[in-house]
């Protein structure tokens, strides 16, 4: 069974522009989680979809947002970027929604560097 | 790998000793407190978890205690493998009641060497 993955691994933009992340989750996963994580903050919670529909938001601005297609592919978009958006951003899949962590498997995430 | 962190507390223990890992939490309301585990270049993987109401869960070589009173929370490792090594962190997850709405709240970690 393949697992959680994301596109692309690597990422380099300069501050202003806009990105998109994709992840796509373990087949039959209905909920995808967004994390990101860097060396200051740590792991921080952006958002979860499940069936289509954001279920819960953590605590960062409008300039982050996300969708959820149908066949559970999830897409994370980050409008003018700026330096601080510089981080691993990780994807998490699992059945359930609710942020079911004991059976929630990770990607190996996407590291995106702003100039 | 990547580095998941640059400045993270560091432990270091000898092959076969065991391991304690210590997290402090802030809200003292969580529903349920989470270890995982990172290994370079790879995304978290969830260890073992504990509900509010308990003071001591035990996994496969590894047990989490939660002391309330402190607001603190440690991992235990029994018999430390070379696979062990990862950045080892908490988290607390509050649920708020209806539509499954929650907070989930990660620690810094914890960077674990073992030394063969």
């Amino acid at each position: 069974k393949a697992g959680v993955t994301q596109t692309p691994r690597y990422l380099i933009k300069t501050r202003g522009q806009q990105v998109t992340l994709s992840c796509s989750p373990i087949s039959g996963h209905r909920s995808v989680s967004w994390y990101q994580q860097t060396p200051g903050q740590g792991l921080q919670f952006l958002f979860e979809y499940f069936s289509e529909t954001q279920r819960n938001k953590g605590n960062f601005p409008g300039r982050f947002s996300g969708r959820q297609f149908s066949n559970s592919r999830s897409e994370m978009n980050v409008s003018t970027l700026e330096l601080g958006d510089s981080a691993l951003y990780l994807c998490a899949s699992s059945l359930g929604a609710g942020g079911s962590y004991n059976e929630q498997f990770f990607g190996p995430g996407t590291r995106l560097t702003v100039l | 790998g990547e580095s998941v962190g640059l400045h993270l507390p560091t432990l270091s223990v000898q092959e076969g000793d065991n391991s304690i890992i210590n997290c402090a939490y802030s809200n003292s309301a969580s529903d349920y407190f989470i270890w995982y585990k990172q290994e370079s270049g790879k995304g978290p993987q969830f260890i073992i978890d504990i509900r509010s109401n308990m003071d001591k869960r035990q996994g496969q070589r590894v047990t989490v205690l939660l002391n309330k009173t402190v607001k603190h929370l440690s991992l235990q490792i029994a018999a430390t493998q070379p696979g062990d090594s990862a950045v080892y962190f908490c988290a607390e997850k509050m649920e708020y009641s209806g539509a499954g709405s929650y907070q989930l709240t990660f620690g810094k970690g914890t960077k674990l060497s073992v030394i063969p």
